[in-house]
């Protein structure tokens, strides 16, 4: 079967920095997504890896390991707005999103 | 509009009804998703569109049909409403299936008593 597992919730301090795993197996693999999901909203993009390495957006950087199916979103900086679930998508073999549970980070002043 | 809106909002519904959630873009993407997400669950896809005129299944379709009878439109219909259908409902669009950067509307949370 299909699976994302990335943790359920995490907690961090303002200013400090935040790592997300997320781990995955599914049939083929076509590109690795994250999203950030504030409460009571719809999902945003924030990143795309599709080759191995690391992407970096402002704050923000998502590391991407096709061979060991793992994946981390880093977040730097914290700013009690970044208060939200982060979700980890997988594009499989078909071209289907598969998306994780996701991870709730709750910063903390 | 701009990029992608669902209607209603929020719905109370009584089981055994029907009802139809309403998702519209305009942005020219060829690629449609209703998902559901419930807590502690992630999204889960119900029905995707790859082009109009095209319908497929996605990993829980039990219950709900769609259409897609122009690029704009992907009308989700629970033709007679469950309890267990009670979640919050979000369109996605992308610009094609193989692109899959999907932008979601605000969503809509359905109550089915």
């Amino acid at each position: 079967g299909q699976n994302i597992d990335q943790p359920t919730e995490m907690t961090a301090t303002e200013g400090a920095i935040v790592q997300i795993n997320c781990t995955y197996q599914t049939s083929g693999f076509n590109g690795l997504f994250w999203y950030q999901q504030h409460a009571g909203e719809a999902p945003t993009f924030l990143s795309y890896n599709v080759l191995d390495g690391l992407e970096e957006k402002g704050r923000f950087s998502s590391f991407l390991s096709r061979s060991k199916g793992y994946s981390y979103l880093l977040l730097k900086e914290l700013q009690m707005k970044d208060s939200a679930s982060y979700l980890c998508a997988v594009t499989d073999s078909n071209y289907q999103l598969i998306w994780g549970a996701g991870t709730k980070l709750i910063i903390k002043p | 509009i701009a990029g992608i809106t669902q209607a209603p909002t929020s719905q109370i519904l009584a089981a055994g009804r029907r009802m139809t959630l309403r998702c519209t873009q305009d942005m020219r993407h060829n690629a449609m998703y209703w998902y559901r997400q419930d807590l502690g669950l992630g999204l889960r896809l119900i029905h995707y569109s790859n082009t109009a005129g095209t319908t497929g299944k996605g990993e829980v379709p039990d219950g709900y049909s769609v259409s897609r009878a122009n690029t704009d439109d992907f009308p989700l219909t629970l033709a007679s409403a469950v309890p267990s259908q009670t979640s919050v409902y979000f369109c996605a669009s992308s610009r094609g299936p193989d692109n899959n950067e999907q932008f979601f509307g605000p969503g809509t949370r359905l109550t089915v008593l």
